[in-house]
């Protein structure tokens, strides 16, 4: 399994601000996640952050919005850029465990975002 | 393109009856992992079980069961004699390219509220 924080748990920001969200991890991982889940909605994959490359969006999802670090294999930060309303999601940050394909995915606590 | 259907906005039972979820995916990938995943009130994601595609045994743990029948493409979870703390929203999800690439698409998630 894996042990995953995030930071913070929770906050409240002004339209136009920027936010960075921070995701570790207990143990050294390839592959992290970045999902968004509105409010009363299902998740979405924002993009996949792989250590050492560019984080590759999913359709609809822009870096100049949510720039993605990935400077280690336990460390991840996505930011949500120049904020509004419609921002104000849960984050989460996941990683897969496992070998051969056959993996679980785990998931942070989450990052609960309220955009006024 | 993969989706995963789960119909059931809402369900309400009470105390002890048993309960059944629906899910219903689709996909082209002849090798593929279906999940399910419970995210209580506190939002934390719970990862509950993992399937392959090759893997058409029914699973039991505890109180839960779950039915995948590729025939349907269905993936059903059982919940017998439920209690108030299964009250949760609870995803299916289905990881695509056999899971090499992790990426898990998700259902609209089903509401569940026990009764006491």
């Amino acid at each position: 399994s894996a042990v995953i924080s995030q930071k913070p748990s929770r906050d409240i920001c002004q339209r136009g601000t920027s936010l960075t969200i921070q995701c570790q991890v207990d143990s050294q991982v390839t592959m992290m996640f970045w999902y968004r889940q509105q409010p009363g909605q299902s998740l979405t994959l924002i993009a996949t952050a792989n250590q050492g490359s560019e984080a590759t969006y999913e359709s609809g999802f822009v870096i100049d919005k949510f720039p993605i670090s990935r400077p280690n294999l336990t460390f991840s930060t996505l930011t949500v850029s120049n904020m509004s309303p419609e921002d104000s999601s849960i984050y989460l940050c996941s990683v897969p465990v496992g070998t051969g394909g056959y993996n679980e995915q785990f998931f942070g606590p989450g990052t609960r975002l309220t955009v006024l | 393109a993969q989706k995963v259907t789960q119909a059931q906005t809402e369900i309400s039972v009470v105390e002890k009856e048993d309960v059944t979820l629906d899910c219903v995916y689709e996909t082209r990938d002849t090798t593929y992992y279906l999940f399910w995943y419970k995210q209580p009130p506190s939002g934390e994601l719970v990862f509950l079980i993992r399937r392959n595609s090759f893997d058409e045994q029914n699973e039991i743990s505890g109180r839960y069961s779950w039915n995948f029948q590729k025939s349907t493409s269905s993936f059903n979870f059982t919940i017998t004699a439920s209690q108030v703390v299964d009250s949760a929203v609870y995803f299916c999800a289905l990881s695509e390219l056999g899971g090499a690439t992790n990426k898990l698409i998700f259902g609209t998630g089903t509401l569940l509220a026990v009764q006491p």
